[in-house]
């Protein structure tokens, strides 16, 4: 099972910041990662497959990067929608697997 | 608009048994991946299994292999989760997702993320 691991766990950030958020897996998975938000209370929203293809409809302040084990999402200037859970997914191996999530909250 | 709608929140007893439901709308139900994941409460996002509603090929993660059975009725556009025998460990919200796939340049499917989920359905386990 590819083990997926996320940096740092809370990022504080002040509105119209810039986030970076990180994602590394414990084997290659390529480009087979993508990234979510989740708000409370909500199911998860897609942003970005392919490592940095954004979603349908995803803002594009949203941007993603990295391949093999190494990956990043960033958010360029942080709007207060953003305030939320970020979880990384392997779709590259069965099982399917998700990272513990980065939690972005309002410094 | 394509859309999940799963059925509704749940309050069982342990070793009760139980059936959750996903059903698919405004697009083709048979040609998509459907999979289950799991929120425990305050936790993260765990991936419990998918299944092709074309020819019911499954797969299950490791930790919930034997644990839970999922299904698919294609005639109503319907996937389902369920449980023979409830733990209060099985306390959580039950999201379903669909799979997004696109063709490549050189006309090959590529499978990728979960691009559509439903609401949620909140299944608690109590005595």
């Amino acid at each position: 099972e590819i083990v997926m691991t996320q940096s740092p766990a809370t990022l504080s950030v002040s509105p119209g910041e810039r986030a970076t958020l990180s994602c590394r897996a414990s084997q290659s998975v390529s480009n087979n990662l993508a990234w979510y938000q989740q708000k409370p209370g909500q199911a998860p929203r897609l942003l970005i497959y392919g490592a940095s293809t954004r979603a349908t409809g995803i803002p594009a302040w949203f941007s993603g990067s990295g391949s093999g084990t190494e990956f990043t999402l960033t958010i360029s200037s942080l709007q207060s929608e953003d305030f939320a859970v970020y979880y990384c997914q392997q779709y590259s191996i069965w099982p399917l697997t998700f990272g513990p999530g980065t939690k972005v909250d309002i410094k | 608009e394509v859309q999940l709608v799963q059925s509704g929140a749940e309050v069982k007893k342990p070793g009760e048994s139980l059936k959750i439901s996903c059903e698919g709308s405004g697009y083709s139900f048979t040609n998509y991946w459907i999979a289950w994941v799991r929120q425990m409460p305050g936790k993260g996002l765990e991936w419990m299994g998918i299944i092709y509603p074309g020819d019911s090929h499954t797969k299950y993660g490791p930790s919930f292999q034997g644990q839970v059975t999922i299904s698919a009725d294609k005639s109503v556009s319907t996937a389902y989760l369920q449980w023979s025998s409830l733990k209060p460990s099985d306390t959580a919200i039950y999201y379903c997702g669909r799979r997004y796939s696109y063709y490549d340049s050189s006309g090959t499917q590529r499978w990728t993320a979960f691009d559509v989920w439903g609401q949620g359905t909140m299944v608690t386990v109590s005595s």
